[in-house]
């Protein structure tokens, strides 16, 4: 079975542009977490998304934003871009929005913003 | 705030020898602990996780001790091998949904 999948792997922009990142979870998994991983440091929760509705945020500005689809896909949004949303962006997906719940991490996106 | 430390950023063993990771974590409601190996290049693998109605549980050559009292967690990996180099993080579930809350890592060197 395939695992969670996460697209593009590589994405470079320039300041003040948006961006779209794509997210798979595993086949039965409905819900889907987003994180922001910086070079150095573990990842920061962004959102997390459960049949469709938004069950957690995490402490990131309005700029980012996502949403799921009905097939429990998920992207993220990222509007007016910094420098300092470079990073590596993961997606985990996991049975329910339950924390209990063992998430599973795609490898990631790699934004660089120039 | 929210955080969970690692008291050691870096680790170096000697391949075959056993290596031990800790963590310390701030919030005492939290009830699940995950420990995360992710190696360069790739997000976070799951090695074993541990409820709080537990102080113990052992997987394959790695082992979880939870100590709620001090609020430390640590992983200890037996006869460690080259493959098990990688950056190690401690994560804990908030009581929030979902939400993780992991550590800065530690980076574990295996040296043959």
């Amino acid at each position: 079975d395939a695992g969670v999948t996460q697209s593009p792997t590589h994405l470079i922009k320039t300041r003040g542009q948006q961006v779209t990142l794509r997210c798979s979870p595993i086949s039965g998994h409905k819900s889907v977490s987003w994180y922001q991983q910086v070079l150095g440091q573990g990842p920061q929760f962004i959102f997390q998304y459960y049949e469709k509705e938004e069950r957690g945020r995490g402490n990131f500005p309005d700029r980012f934003s996502a949403r799921q689809f009905p097939n429990y896909s998920s992207e993220l949004n990222v509007n007016a871009l910094l420098l300092g949303d470079s990073a590596l962006y993961l997606c985990a997906s996991s049975l329910t929005y339950l924390g209990n719940n063992e998430q599973f991490f795609g490898p990631g996106t790699r934004l660089t913003v120039l | 705030g929210e955080s969970v430390g690692l008291h050691l950023p870096t680790l170096s063993v000697q391949e075959g020898d056993n290596s031990i990771i800790n963590c310390a974590y701030s919030n005492s409601a939290s009830d699940y602990f995950i420990w995360y190996k992710q190696e360069s290049g790739k997000g976070p693998q799951f090695i074993i996780d541990i409820r709080s109605n537990m102080d113990k549980r052992q997987g394959q050559r790695v082992t979880v001790l939870l100590n709620k009292t001090v609020k430390h967690l640590s992983l200890q990996i037996a006869a460690t091998q080259p493959g098990d180099s990688a950056v190690y993080f401690c994560a804990e579930n908030s009581n929030q949904g979902g939400k993780l809350i992991f550590g800065q890592g530690t980076e574990l060197s295996v040296k043959p």
